[in-house]
């Protein structure tokens, strides 16, 4: 089934420790977004890739880095957790035709202690 | 600066009607999106409005002006599976989505 899947599903995770969330869709969207969700505050965009070879960063992208080496793949990375990390991290994609609509993956529930 | 306001919870009864607003500031304007998100779970596509009027797709309708910077979300014949968060965004000028809060629904029998 075409669409986007993330890994973990969920990670606890210790202060200070690296890690990196994945996500890989195989829709072969040009675009590629990051967010987080918390609880009152809506999406907020960490960074964002317009197509591969290339990144922006979003609202919010202070202690976090992405690469896109290619169409399919955007990982994320977390260089030293902190516990304000602490969230649900969600992946999109979309066609970036014109207007079109983004589309989510599963999401990784991340908790920083 | 760039604003999405949508009320944060309503309530309203199993085969009912309910409305929820959005009303929105943004630099440049290419479309405003509603999405569901049921608890746990991922957003999911509903509508798209990028003229002004009523789009109407089975029991979910939306509407917008552009002018007012206004938007809402109408939701027929209210069924429990109904309960979720509506997230209201607006696409800008660079084609980034700008996203409201939510709105939880919460579906009494």
């Amino acid at each position: 089934i075409a669409g986007i899947t993330q890994a973990p599903t969920s990670q606890i995770l210790a202060a200070g420790r690296r890690m990196t969330l994945r996500c890989t869709q195989d829709m072969r969207h040009n675009a590629m977004y990051w967010y987080r969700q918390d609880l009152g505050l809506g999406l907020r965009l960490i960074h964002y890739s317009n197509t591969a070879g290339t990144t922006g960063k979003g609202e919010v992208p202070d202690g976090y880095s992405v690469s896109r080496a290619n169409t399919d793949d955007f990982p994320l990375t977390l260089a030293s957790a902190v516990p304000s990390q602490t969230s649900v991290y969600f992946c999109a994609s979309r066609e970036a035709t014109g207007a079109d609509t983004q589309y989510f993956g599963p999401g990784t529930r991340l908790t920083v202690l | 600066g760039q604003n999405i306001d949508q009320p944060t919870e309503m309530t309203a009864t199993e085969g009912a009607i309910v409305q929820i607003n959005c009303t929105y500031q943004t630099s440049g304007f290419n479309g405003l999106f509603w999405y569901q998100q049921h608890a746990g779970e991922a957003p999911t596509f509903l509508s798209y409005n990028v003229l002004d009027g009523l789009e109407e797709k089975g029991r979910f309708s939306s509407f917008l002006s552009r002018s007012k910077g206004y938007s809402y979300l109408l939701l027929k014949e209210l069924q429990m599976k109904d309960s979720a968060s509506y997230l209201c965004a607006v696409m800008d000028s660079n084609y980034q989505l700008i996203w409201g809060a939510g709105t939880k629904l919460i579906i009494k029998p």
